[in-house]
């Protein structure tokens, strides 16, 4: 199993401004996520945090506006740039030891962009 | 197109009752498929995935690729069962595709 440690886990913003959500992992993994889970909504992925390169992004989203970083296997961030009220949203860390494993999710971070 | 259907936001049963939490699949290979549940105020986490084929918690679920199902039961419900499940399908390059969840409500 996995333990992750996914802060803040909630923040109230100003709009215009950034926040970055850190991920921690207490062993390495191979595959970390982001996801995005909107009010009353299922979870949506944003990107495939890749270790050591540019993150995978899906469609709709982009480096410029949620920069990933991942320096190595048991760590990420993510920065919600250039926030609007339509950011508001709660984001999910999610890791897999090794593909085709169980996923692990951190505790997610409840953003609220005022 | 790839995609999960959970038909049911949902769904309310009495302890005791049967429970049955509907999933369809579209997938053009061969699906691995998954239950999690987020229990009030806990992460997400997995319940159960078709290639186990074990029971957990009491709840089993069976692949019908004819009927491109992976429906979610429990013969009797609990209190305890109450919460949100997503049913969830990896796809080739292994990334879940999630359906919308059904909140499950178990009454006393």
């Amino acid at each position: 199993s996995a333990v992750i440690s996914q802060k803040p886990s909630r923040d109230i913003c100003q709009r215009g401004t950034s926040l970055t959500i850190q991920c921690q992992v207490d062993s390495q993994v191979t595959m970390m996520f982001w996801y995005r889970q909107q009010p009353g909504q299922s979870l949506t992925l944003i990107a495939t945090a890749n270790q050591g390169s540019e993150a995978t992004y899906e469609s709709g989203f982009v480096i410029d506006k949620f920069p990933i970083s991942r320096p190595n296997l048991t760590f990420s961030t993510l920065t919600v740039s250039n926030m609007s009220p339509e950011d508001s949203s709660i984001y999910l860390c999610s890791v897999e030891a090794a593909m085709n494993t169980e996923a692990f999710f951190g505790q997610g971070t409840r953003l609220t962009v005022v | 197109a790839q995609r999960v259907t959970q038909p049911e936001k949902l769904l309310s049963v009495f302890k005791g009752a049967p429970v049955e939490l509907k999933c369809n699949y579209s997938y053009s290979g061969s699906p691995e498929l998954f239950w999690y549940v987020q229990y009030s105020r806990q992460r997400l986490q997995l319940l159960l995935r078709h290639i186990s084929r074990e029971s957990i918690k009491g709840f089993t679920a069976d692949l019908n690729k004819g009927e491109t199902s992976f429906h979610l039961k429990k013969p009797f419900a609990q209190e305890e069962d109450s919460a949100m499940y997503y049913c969830a399908l990896k796809d080739s390059n292994y990334q879940l595709i999630w359906g919308a969840g059904t909140k499950l409500i178990i009454k006393p």
